[in-house]
């Protein structure tokens, strides 16, 4: 069965620091990845998805990730972070159904970030 | 409108009444989905309409939800005879298409309804 696992509960990190959320996935074929982003009161906004070509995805406020397909990962990354990053964070999987994309999200992980 | 609306954003319900929750996708979006939240946990998924047709009804807990969307444009989440685990957080999503050779479309998600039931 199609799972995702986001080994991190709850993160800190001091403002301009690095950063990296990580993710695991459990699909049978070529997963189609996504991380979302959801802020307090806030819907969940999509930062970037993969489905094929280069392993390393760029997103929106300066996030990325990369596929790893041997260690069955995409860890979302960004370079340094903002205090506007304070959010929860999810990895999430496509899994075909027939005729559209069922998405699996993983448990999330919190971000907070100190000043 | 811009994005997907929600309502109400809170309901709080005693246990026993039946709830109904409204979601607007986005003006032409075939896809809508709905999503069940706990707290503290990620969205899981209830239910999938393409157009007016309920595809997959697979992730609706019991037969006390029901959702419907009968022109294929806004939908509605109901729960009968709501009990204290059906407190969650419902989200709403829409998507441009219904798939086919477009895989991984992109789900715009409304603000969510907070339910909390007493």
């Amino acid at each position: 069965a199609q799972s995702v696992t986001q080994p991190d509960i709850h993160i800190t990190v001091s403002e301009g620091a690095s950063l990296e959320l990580r993710c695991n996935y459990s699909y049978g074929a070529t997963p189609y990845l996504f991380w979302y982003v959801q802020s307090p009161g806030q819907g969940l906004q999509l930062l970037l998805k993969y489905f094929s070509g280069d392993t390393l995805v760029q997103g929106i406020k300066g996030f990325e990730a990369e596929f790893k397909r041997s260690q069955s990962s995409f860890n979302l990354r960004k370079p340094s972070v903002h205090w506007s990053d304070a959010a929860e964070y999810f990895c999430a999987v496509g899994a075909w159904v027939t005729s559209y994309d069922k998405v699996i999200f993983g448990p999330g992980t919190s971000l907070s970030v100190i000043p | 409108g811009a994005g997907v609306s929600q309502s109400p954003r809170y309901k709080v319900a005693k246990r026993g009444q039946d709830v109904a929750l409204r979601c607007d996708p986005i003006s032409g979006h075939v896809s809508l989905f709905w999503y069940q939240q706990a707290l503290g946990q990620g969205p899981e998924f209830l239910t999938y309409f393409q157009n007016e047709a309920q595809l997959d009804k697979s992730g609706l807990p019991s037969d006390r939800f029901f959702a419907e969307r009968p022109e294929g444009s806004v939908s509605t989440l109901k729960i009968q005879r709501t009990q204290q685990e059906d407190s969650a957080v419902y989200l709403c999503a829409s998507s441009a298409t219904s798939g086919g050779d477009i895989r991984g479309d992109t789900q715009y998600f409304g603000p969510g309804t907070r339910l909390t039931v007493l």
